[in-house]
């Protein structure tokens, strides 16, 4: 069985300061790897994710995330935080493997912009 | 409209009684999953479908019903609720090897339920 552990649950930045949301994941077999966003009061929505390829990936609003095998890692990054990015944010683990739809949650870590 | 939808957003129920969350999409995707959201246990997987008539347990099914009869609809039914079934729920659907949209699940935007 897979599992993903977010150990910050809350995370207060500044505004224009640089964030780091961190994911670890647990899984004998090779994984597909997401971070979904979740803002006030609304269902979840992709923000990025690995399945294959270049370990670096990037979301169309600045965030990127490296998917690290040695470390069974997948930490979430922005150099530059806006208010507008304050939200619930999600990693979560998949079995790689073609038709496994099933994922994996996390329990979440709460981004706080401070302006 | 097309996308994702739940219903009802919102629920208040009695402890014991029946109650169904619907969902609908769109798309036409093949799988469709129910979740429930609680505070320190993020999204929990409660039942999912492969496709239409084909439903399996996830990690949390005590206590829910589901069924699939047509592709678009995936009704959650708690048969005799309880106050610890009290919890935001979602639905969503995906759909295997769709280019840049495999693996993603599509969300719809939560019944919040409160079981008195």
């Amino acid at each position: 069985a897979q599992s993903v552990t977010q150990l910050d649950s809350q995370v207060p930045v500044f505004e224009e300061a640089p964030v780091e949301l961190r994911c670890n994941y647990s899984s004998s077999v090779s994984v597909y790897l997401f971070w979904y966003v979740q803002y006030p009061n609304q269902g979840l929505q992709l923000l990025l994710k690995y399945l294959s390829g270049s370990t670096l990936v990037k979301s169309i609003n600045g965030f990127e995330a490296e998917f690290n095998k040695s470390q069974t890692s997948f930490h979430l990054r922005k150099p530059s935080v806006h208010i507008s990015d304050t939200a619930e944010y999600f990693c979560a683990v998949s079995v790689a493997q073609f038709g496994n739809e099933k994922l994996t949650f996390g329990t979440g870590t709460r981004l706080t912009i401070i302006p | 409209d097309a996308g994702i939808t739940q219903s009802p957003r919102y629920k208040i129920t009695e402890t014991g009684r029946q109650v169904t969350l619907m969902c609908h999409q769109t798309w036409s995707h093949s799988y469709m999953f129910w979740y429930r959201q609680d505070l320190g246990h993020g999204l929990r997987l409660i039942y999912y479908s492969a496709a239409a008539d084909i439903t399996d347990k996830g990690e949390v099914p005590d206590g829910y019903v589901v069924s699939r009869s047509k592709t678009e609809n995936f009704p959650l039914t708690l048969e005799s609720a309880t106050r610890s079934q009290t919890s935001v729920y979602f639905c969503a659907s995906s759909e295997a090897g769709r280019g840049d949209s495999s693996y993603e699940q599509y969300f719809g935007p939560g019944t919040r339920l409160t079981v008195t």
